[in-house]
């Protein structure tokens, strides 16, 4: 089957720091990948995709770039803003299901302190 | 604007009684989802829609029912046989019916919190 296994939180960072979060997957079928972000009380916000091998999903300076060989897509902000403390989800979604459905990895939470 | 609306914000529900969540979206989308997430956890799949008047469960079916009777439209019943409803329920949609890697993101509603007195 699918699953989605990224790195359990809290990560908490000071402001201008640094911020990688790990992702690795496993897959039926060739998936696409994601990353959504949810701040406080509120739904899932897509924040980059890829859909095929070597792709670089971008947004708001956030980066992912899809490695088949070692199955990650692992996300990356140069400098982090308090703003960005969200909740962290990294999903799959293999085109020939017959939802077409998310895999969800168990999210990650970011902490950015002032 | 277009997007995906899901009401009430907060509900709150006796134990024994069944509820029912609102969720529309304006995109055109063809397909529909209910997830639920519970404090500090990832999303799971409750039910799904791909086309009018037809759905399938997902991976925690057991005690929620929904229907599609418009393509707008997706509500979602929890009933008094889901044993720990408490929750925060996302609705979501997805343009398009094909596997094609152009339109298979979904897009969020801002959530229902549930809340069993």
């Amino acid at each position: 089957g699918n699953s989605v296994t990224q790195m359990e939180g809290p990560v908490t960072l000071s402001e201008e720091a640094f911020l990688t979060i790990n992702c690795t997957y496993t897959a039926t079928g060739y998936p696409s990948l994601f990353w959504y972000v949810q701040y406080p009380g509120e739904g899932l916000q897509l924040l980059l995709k890829a859909t095929k091998a070597d792709d670089k999903g971008s947004n708001k300076g956030f980066e992912a770039t899809y490695r088949k060989e070692t199955t990650s897509f692992h996300l990356e902000k140069g400098s982090v803003q308090v703003s960005d403390s969200a909740v962290y989800f990294c999903a799959l979604s293999v085109g020939d299901n017959a939802g077409n459905m998310l895999t969800f990895g168990g999210g990650t939470r970011l902490m950015v302190k002032p | 604007d277009g997007g995906i609306t899901q009401s009430p914000k907060y509900l709150f529900r006796k134990e024994g009684q069944n509820v029912t969540l609102s969720c529309e979206q304006n995109l055109n989308h063809d397909a529909m989802y209910w997830y639920r997430q519970d404090p500090g956890q990832g999303l799971r799949l409750i039910y799904y829609s791909q086309i009018v008047n037809d759905f399938q469960k997902g991976d925690i079916a057991e005690g929620y029912s929904v229907s599609r009777e418009k393509k707008e439209s997706f509500p979602l019943t929890v009933t008094s046989a889901q044993k720990n409803p408490t929750a925060f329920y996302l609705c979501a949609s997805r343009k398009g019916l094909a596997a094609s890697s152009s339109y298979n993101e979904q897009f969020f509603g801002p959530g229902t919190r549930l809340t069993v007195l």
